[in-house]
Formats: structure tokens, sequence, C-alpha cells
């Protein structure tokens, strides 16, 4: 089954203790991407990897990383969290009518 | 920059029509749209390309004027099942001269029986 596995699934966790949100994809998509979506400022994009080791900034990419060494992964770090980070994050990959978004991953930062 | 979407919410009985607007400043290369039940992930609508295309899927059609790089989602006859948030996704050339997908603010639409 196609599909983008986003682990875990709810995260409470303390400021500044650093975590990794994984993202994988079992379509062999080149494009991945990542979003956070807070109530009323919709789905607002990260960062997006076109290709393994090839990423670039979306909109809100401060106090975030990500890398692409492989290509059905694109894991998502937060090296030092704070409680601005406090959001539904989603993962998706593909493009087109391909694109296909994880479950998401609902994180507290306290 | 995010595409701008209106209205932010709207309300309506089963049966009655909407429309969602949806305004980008940027070229645009493609509008998608997908719908997101509460707690869930968006789920893909339909894509248009440019060319002034108009998409229908059911009782749900789209149109694209990339001159005035506007999106229209038209939602006919709704039905409760069509109760969601809604989003317009506009592909943009990104840094790499590939097009990367950015999403509007939303719109929520309540259908009430």
């Amino acid at each position: 089954e196609a599909q983008v596995t986003q682990n875990p699934r709810y995260l409470i966790t303390v400021t500044g203790k650093k975590l990794t949100v994984t993202c994988s994809q079992n379509m062999n998509h080149e494009y991945m991407s990542w979003y956070r979506q807070d109530p009323g400022l919709g789905l607002r994009q990260i960062y997006y990897s076109m290709n393994v080791e090839v990423t670039d900034k979306g909109d809100v990419p401060e106090g975030y990383k990500v890398s692409r060494k492989e290509k059905r992964n694109f894991p998502l770090i937060l090296e030092s969290p704070s409680p601005n980070q406090t959001s539904l994050y989603f993962c998706a990959s593909g493009i087109g009518q391909d694109y296909t978004f994880g479950s998401g991953t609902r994180l507290t930062v306290v | 920059q995010q595409p701008v979407q209106s209205p932010q919410a709207v309300i309506l009985r089963e049966g009655e029509d909407a429309v969602i607007n949806c305004s980008s400043s940027k070229a645009l290369y493609s509008v998608h749209w997908y719908r997101q039940k509460h707690g869930e992930a968006p789920i893909f609508l339909m894509i248009l390309l440019k060319g002034g295309e108009q998409k229908g899927h059911d009782k749900i059609s789209a149109s694209f004027n990339e001159k005035k790089q506007q999106s229209s989602l038209y939602l006919t006859a709704s039905q409760l099942s069509y109760s969601g948030t809604y989003f317009c996704g506009y592909e943009l050339i990104s840094n790499f001269g590939n097009e990367k997908l950015t999403f509007g603010t939303g719109t929520r639409l309540t259908i009430i029986p």
C-alpha cells in the first residue's frame, strides 16, 4: 500500500530537548516536504527536498533542520524546541495528483 | 508567501452552493485543491494546470485564471460529507527552477442539515 508514514503521532517534550520526527514513503517519490499547521494559518511549508541531498527552505524554516540521505526518508529535526513550535506537523511526498500526506504529528513543547 | 483564501469560514445548509477563492501574487504553474477533515491528513481533490481550465469532480468543480493568478472551487448542492477545511495549493517555481507546493490559509466549511 502506498503511504507516507510519520512517527510519532503525538509527542510532548520540554523546551530545549532535541527531537526528531521521522517521515518515510514507499512510493519512490523524489519530492518530499514538511508543513506545520496552526489555527488560522493553514499549512505552512517548513522545508522541502527535490531529491537525495537536495533540500531547500520553505516559508517558516527557523528552528528546524532536515536531511535527505536516502530517497525514502526525510526526517525533521528540532535541535532546541521552543513552545512556539507547538503545532501539528505533516510530511508529504510526490507531485501533482500523487501528492500524499502523512497522518500528522501533534507536537507539544512545554 | 502563502496564497490567500476567502472566505475564511462559511456555514451552509445541506443543498446550498458555495464558492471558495484563492489568489496569489506570484506566477503560478498549477493549482491544487485539498480537503481536510478534523484531525486527519489533507486529501487531494483536483489539480488545474495553466490554460484557464475548469475541472469537475462529482458536484465539486474548480477554475484557474492564470492571468489573474486566481482559482475558485465550486461546491454545488452541498452534502454533509463536504464539511471540512479546504486548502488551495499553488505550485511555484523554486530556487532549483522546479516546482514547490505552497498552501493557502484554508477555508472552513460547515454543512448543517
